[in-house]
């Protein structure tokens, strides 16, 4: 089954510096790869995903990039803000019929100091 | 309205009792998910039902109990839980995979549950 592996498992930046987060996975059939954020007590809210026919995914101040070929993807964080601080999850899924079943990574803990 | 409502937010049950957890979506998706949560961890899937029928069970212990009564609902029935149960329980729902619809799956705000 697939498995997702996610690094750094802790970060802390500067209000104002960049944040990367890196993934890979082990399925070549995967093709929808969501990053949720989770605050403390709340629940998962996704803020960006990519499908594997798309390289690049930019919101904002956030993007998403995909390499299929060595199977990663990376979330870019620019301007980091305090209300940035949270866990981030990487997933990866594929479609079965009618349904998705995502495999998260094990979360980065992301601390912004202002 | 693209909300997921999870009941109750907080349980607190002994060994021996028999509770139930509900989730309900009003988005028309048909893909309906419940996932546990332990602290520091990622979401953990347990079971998926697509229209109505359990599509995926991972292999999750009998003391847990998933329904689906209708598309809109979902219930997990607890019975004979033990401690290491207690965690977030997370309820998500999706439609897709069509090209035209979001492949986002919308999670519930969870119920966190203590097993004493």
């Amino acid at each position: 089954g697939e498995n997702v592996e996610q690094h750094p498992s802790t970060l802390s930046v500067q209000e104002g510096d960049s944040a990367v987060i890196k993934c890979t996975y082990s399925d070549s059939a995967s093709n929808y790869f969501p990053w949720y954020k989770q605050e403390l007590g709340k629940r998962p809210q996704l803020i960006i995903d990519i499908r594997s026919n798309v390289g690049e995914k930019k919101d904002q101040r956030i993007a998403v990039t995909l390499n299929k070929t060595a199977k990663h993807f990376s979330l870019h964080i620019t301007e980091t803000q305090p209300e940035d601080s949270a866990v981030y999850f990487c997933a990866a899924s594929k479609w079965n019929t009618g349904f998705q079943k995502l495999v998260f990574g094990t979360g980065t803990r992301l601390l912004v100091s202002p | 309205d693209t909300e997921v409502t999870q009941t109750p937010k907080h349980l607190v049950m002994g060994m021996t009792n028999k509770k139930s957890l509900k989730c309900e979506q009003h988005m028309g998706h048909r893909a309906m998910y419940w996932y546990k949560q332990k602290a520091k961890k990622p979401p953990e899937l347990m079971f998926v039902y697509s229209y109505e029928k359990l599509s995926i069970n991972e292999s999750v212990p009998s003391r847990f109990s998933p329904e689906c009564p209708n598309s809109s609902l979902l219930n997990l029935h607890l019975h004979a839980l033990q401690p290491e149960d207690s965690a977030l329980y997370l309820c998500a729902s999706s439609s897709g995979p069509r090209v035209d619809q979001s492949y986002e799956q919308y999670f519930g705000p969870g119920t966190r549950l203590t097993v004493t």
